[in-house]
């Protein structure tokens, strides 16, 4: 049962523009969520997290938006870079649970 | 680089063999997870250890998988009598066990079966 969905495989977006990446879940008692890189042949790279006592959290270039009562999250790279290129994984658990639930994957490329 | 590391990288198994796969997590941490990622999904959750003791093993299959993390050295994942369908990346985590401490992640180790 998946419950945290990434329904774009991929995305391709110019260097400088923004690239939006979405997540949806199904667990309502998800509270935690987090962001991760990866780049191939390499493990995840934490990125960025929210708890959902919040609807925005932002570091730097990257912006997770959290929308409870859509169970929807995004994340935003702006402006994004060619060293951004890489997949993007979104994770969710119950504050404090170690299980992480994680999405699919969305592969973003930024071009030149 | 103090950072998970695990070993091998790549490890071949013919069918029936066994596969051992070693994890040292972040020098300080004493939890371990591993996560096992499937061509085309998401990591999912298999095992996860404490020092010397399973805490939740409720994501691996019940026949051929185990893990432990010994008091001292690294952690093991073991599949015994190997399948196709075993191959897959598989990724260690750890963490302190602190609240909203994201886990860190190794460079996993690909098992394919032949």
């Amino acid at each position: 049962d998946q419950q945290v969905k990434q329904n774009s495989p991929s995305l391709s977006v110019q260097e400088g523009r923004i690239s939006i990446l979405n997540c949806d879940y199904t667990n309502s008692m998800f509270d935690y969520f987090l962001w991760y890189k990866k780049y191939p042949a390499e493990g995840p790279t934490f990125l960025i997290s929210i708890s959902s006592i919040k609807d925005k959290n932002e570091d730097g270039r990257f912006t997770v938006f959290l929308n409870k009562s859509a169970k929807h999250l995004s994340l935003h790279i702006v402006p994004s870079q060619p060293g951004d290129s890489a997949v993007y994984f979104c994770a969710a658990s119950v504050l404090g649970d170690y299980k992480l639930s994680f999405g699919a994957g969305t592969t973003v490329t930024v071009r030149a | 680089n103090a950072g998970v590391m695990q070993n091998p990288r790549h490890l071949v198994r013919r069918r029936g063999q066994e596969a051992r796969l070693r994890c040292s997590p972040v020098k300080g941490h004493s939890h371990v997870y591993w996560y096992r990622q499937l061509p085309e999904e998401g990591l999912k959750f298999m095992v996860y250890l404490q020092k010397e003791n399973i805490i939740d093993e409720s994501g691996m299959p019940k026949e051929r998988f185990s893990a432990e993390f010994p008091k001292e050295g690294p952690s093991i994942l073991r599949i015994q009598q190997v399948v196709r369908g075993d191959s897959a990346a598989y990724f260690c985590a750890s963490s302190p066990g602190q609240l909203d401490s994201p886990l860190h992640f190794g460079n996993g180790t690909r098992l394919t079966v032949t």
